[in-house]
Order: C-alpha cells, then structure tokens, then sequence
C-alpha cells in the first residue's frame, strides 16, 4: 500500500519568515495530494490540495509543489503569523479511486511560529 | 457549509465494554471514514464505506467493525474494547467523484 514519509515532525520559525515542510510518498499510482492544518482540540481541515496534472498551486501565503518523477510535493507558507501555529499533515490517495478510497496520512508536523 | 458531528467529544470505557461511536453528516455525502489519530503516527484509516450497508476495512480494521444504517449516519464499533484502542477517533466524508475529506471534530476515547 502507499507510504507517506513527512518531515520535520517539529518546525520553529519566527513569525514573518517562510516555513517549508516536505513529504515523499511510494505508489506511483497516487494523483491527489492534500495537506490538512489541524489547530488544538479540532479536527483536520483541508488548506490547500494537488492533483497529479499540476506541479504548483497557490493561495494567498501558502503553496504547494508537486515533483511527480521524484515522488515528493511540499507545502510552503510564506510570511507566517502566529495564527498559522499548528500541526499540519500532508497526505496522497492510495488508489487511483480519489478521495473516495481514503486517504494515507502522513505523521504530521509541528509548526511553531516565534513571536 | 458541511458539518460533520460526533456523538462524544470524550469518553472513557472500560476493558472489554462495547462501545459504539457514531458520527452524522449534513450534506448528503456519498462516501464516510473513520481513522485514527495518534501521536507520533498521524492518521489512520479504519473502514470507510461508499454506500448504505456498504463497508470496506482500511489499513487498520482489526478489533472494529462499523455499520451504516442511514445515508448519513456512520457508526463505528469497538466489540470489546482494549487499552490499546485509547485514541483520537476522527469521522470524515466526501461526496461522491469529489476529493475533499470534510473532518469532525474528533472523539477522544480513553479505555482504562
């Protein structure tokens, strides 16, 4: 089954500079690439996605990229604010079946904005 | 906006006790997942079904079963519940041929 290797676990930045977290999967077959923000006591919720026929996208602060032949895509916020303080996950489809088959997760990562 | 509930914010059960989690979706949602969520090992996926009365087991289906009933209603159970399945119990759905996951808000269960 996919694989979903995500990392750092932890990013400290100060507030105003760029955070940058990056993820590998295995199954070639993956084409939907999602990352979710999850704030303390809420369930995950989805801030920017990625689809196979597309190497960049953008809104607003964050951005995500998509390296098909290398298998890895990264998430990057640009001028972070403390509001962005959170764990993030990135995640990519199992099967070619989309979001309707679930969704492999990766292990999340901790960002901390410094004030 | 979708809105995806769960009967429990918090729970706390015994060894051996059935338990039954159960999260409701607004939307008319085709597709609903149970996962679980732990720290240091992300989400996971427990069974998640296309349809009513419709079921496939995820990457983690052991010790649990689930049952839809109801379009919107997505219960998962836990026949005998063990301290190894203390968790963060999260719902989702997707309506069908889209790819956003709508998430609930979670349900922290703890087996003592």
């Amino acid at each position: 089954g996919e694989n979903v290797e995500q990392h750092p676990s932890t990013l400290s930045v100060q507030e105003g500079d760029s955070a940058v977290i990056k993820c590998t999967y295995s199954d070639s077959a993956s084409n939907y690439f999602p990352w979710y923000k999850q704030e303390l006591g809420k369930g995950p919720q989805l801030i920017i996605d990625i689809r196979s026929n597309v190497g960049e996208k953008k809104d607003q602060r964050i951005a995500v990229t998509l390296n098909k032949t290398a298998k890895h895509f990264s998430l990057h916020i640009t001028e972070t604010q403390p509001e962005d303080s959170a764990v993030y996950f990135c995640a990519a489809t199992p099967r070619a079946g989309g979001g309707a088959d679930g969704l492999t997760f990766g292990k999340g990562t901790h960002l901390i904005i410094q004030p | 906006d979708v809105k995806v509930t769960q009967s429990s914010r918090y729970l706390v059960k015994r060894t051996g006790e059935k338990v039954f989690l159960e999260c409701v979706q607004d939307m008319d949602h085709e597709n609903m997942f149970w996962y679980r969520q732990d720290p240091g090992l992300g989400l996971r996926l427990i069974y998640f079904s296309y349809d009513v009365k419709m079921k496939e087991k995820g990457d983690i289906p052991e010790g649990y079963s689930v049952s839809r009933e109801k379009k919107e209603r997505f219960s998962l159970i836990l026949e005998s519940a063990s301290t190894n399945q203390t968790s963060m119990y999260l719902c989702a759905t997707v309506a069908g041929g889209y790819y956003e996951q709508y998430f609930g808000p979670g349900t922290r269960l703890t087996v003592t």
